[in-house]
């Protein structure tokens, strides 16, 4: 099946610093997702991106589909930007699905 | 706009007992997934209803059950509880089963 990896697995940052996570996955896609998980649980949508680029206040995110990986940029981040930040992709079947894939995650620790 | 809600929020069961699930989906959508999640890890696909009937399936045994009813709302069954069924239980919600999946806060279940 397919392979979905994220990296780094952890982080750890200063406020106000920005990082990048990367996301590579191993077969073509449909559609890939950016989540972020908060200390509750709940995961929160981030990006839809199956290709291109999109930004959305300090966070931006592109998929080179053809490459076969996705990056996640996070600037000036925030204490609250702490969490696991999953990917997440849908395979690209024959028939209709919606299955996503989750990746390994990474977890981000932000201090004040 | 209502997003995704599951109750309970949190429920312990015994081993070998029953437990069943609720999620409501977002204002328009039409499909339901279901996710397990496992501590430390990511969320893993359990199964999908569309228009009533189950339209796939992850790697999970007969154990594992649902139903769809016709406002879109879902339930998932779990029978004859084991330890290893503890985890976080998420629902998500899409239109058409393809698109951008939403998640709701999910079901902690504690199986003692």
């Amino acid at each position: 099946g397919i392979q979905v990896e994220q990296s780094p697995p952890d982080l750890i940052l200063q406020e106000g610093a920005n990082s990048t996570l990367r996301c590579n996955f191993s077969d073509s896609v449909n559609n890939l997702q950016w989540f972020h998980q908060n200390p509750w649980g709940q995961l929160i949508n981030l990006f839809y991106i199956p290709s291109g680029t999109k930004q959305n206040g300090r966070l931006s995110a592109t998929t080179v589909a053809t490459e076969r990986y996705s990056l996640l940029y996070i600037s000036s981040s925030q204490t609250t930007d702490s969490g696991v930040y999953f990917c997440a992709v849908r395979m690209n079947y024959g028939g209709a699905t919606n299955k996503l894939i989750f990746g390994t995650g990474t977890l981000l620790a932000v201090q004040p | 706009d209502a997003g995704v809600t599951q109750s309970p929020t949190h429920l312990i069961k015994t081993r070998g007992q029953q437990v069943t699930l609720r999620c409501s989906p977002k204002s328009g959508h039409d499909t339901v997934s279901w996710y397990q999640q496992a501590l430390g890890q990511g969320p893993q696909f359990i199964f999908q209803y569309y228009e009533e009937e189950e339209r796939q399936r992850g790697n999970f045994p007969d154990r594992f059950s649902g139903h769809q009813f016709p406002n879109y709302s879902s339930e998932l069954n779990v029978n004859a509880l084991l330890l290893g069924d503890s985890a976080l239980y998420l629902c998500a919600s899409s239109w058409n089963r393809a698109y951008e999946q939403y998640f709701g806060p999910g079901t902690r279940l504690t199986v003692t």
